[in-house]
């Protein structure tokens, strides 16, 4: 089966500026995640989807932040203004039953200058 | 609450070894393992769940001691393909988002 897709692999930007990523998961997977990863760090949570609803946005910076899933597939992810601290790599993750194995996608590699 | 992993790091030499731990302070539902390469996303190993039993193929296995809150991951006979930063995600409850480990890289040397 394909893979989560994502992209683009790398963007730069320069702070305040905004940006996008975009993320198709599996087919037939509900559930989409969206993580954080700073360099030497684990990935942190950013948004849980659950088909095109929100289950846990706790963790989103919602003031910069913001993501969606219309009709429950593929998936945007948006910062705007970029800041600096928003430097590392963004994870996109789908799993087939809430709480099973996840699948990730290669990442963006955002570089905030 | 973030699980905590140890150790940091661990060095081998082909055919050694190692075990990875990870423990968390809040009841588990249950704990995922992955190996991150480098500039590479996060893979699946394997999923242990709560009142499940331990898991694991040929030289890669887990135990889940849910009363201690804690996992490992047993690594037997490494392999170079071994190396990488191996992460445990743990779930509080069913259909809650994992919080992952700081994680602990791994460096097997021939």
């Amino acid at each position: 089966e394909a893979g989560v897709a994502q992209s683009p692999r790398y963007k730069i930007i320069e702070k305040r500026q905004s940006v996008a990523f975009w993320c198709n998961p599996i087919s037939g997977h509900a559930t989409l995640y969206w993580y954080q990863q700073i360099l030497g760090q684990g990935p942190k949570l950013l948004i849980q989807f659950q088909n095109n609803g929100v289950v846990d946005d706790s963790q989103l910076p919602k003031d910069r932040f913001s993501a969606e899933r219309l009709k429950g597939v593929d998936s945007t992810l948006k910062i705007q203004p970029a800041k600096l601290e928003d430097s590392a790599v963004y994870l996109c993750a789908s799993s087939s039953i809430q709480g099973w194995g996840y699948t990730f996608g290669s990442g963006t590699r955002l570089t905030v200058v | 609450q973030q699980p905590v992993q140890s150790p940091q790091a661990v060095i081998l030499r082909e055919g050694e070894d190692a075990v990875i731990n990870c423990s968390s302070s809040k009841a588990l539902y249950s704990v995922h393992w992955y190996r991150q390469k480098h500039g590479e996303a996060p893979v699946f190993l394997m999923i242990l769940l709560k009142g499940g039993e331990q898991k694991g193929h040929e030289k890669i296995s887990a135990s889940f001691n849910e009363k201690k809150q804690q996992s490992s991951l047993y690594l037997t006979a490494s392999q170079l393909s071994y190396s990488g930063t191996y992460f445990c995600g743990t779930g509080n409850q069913a259909g809650t988002a994992l919080i992952f480990g700081k994680g602990t890289t791994l460096s097997v040397s021939s």
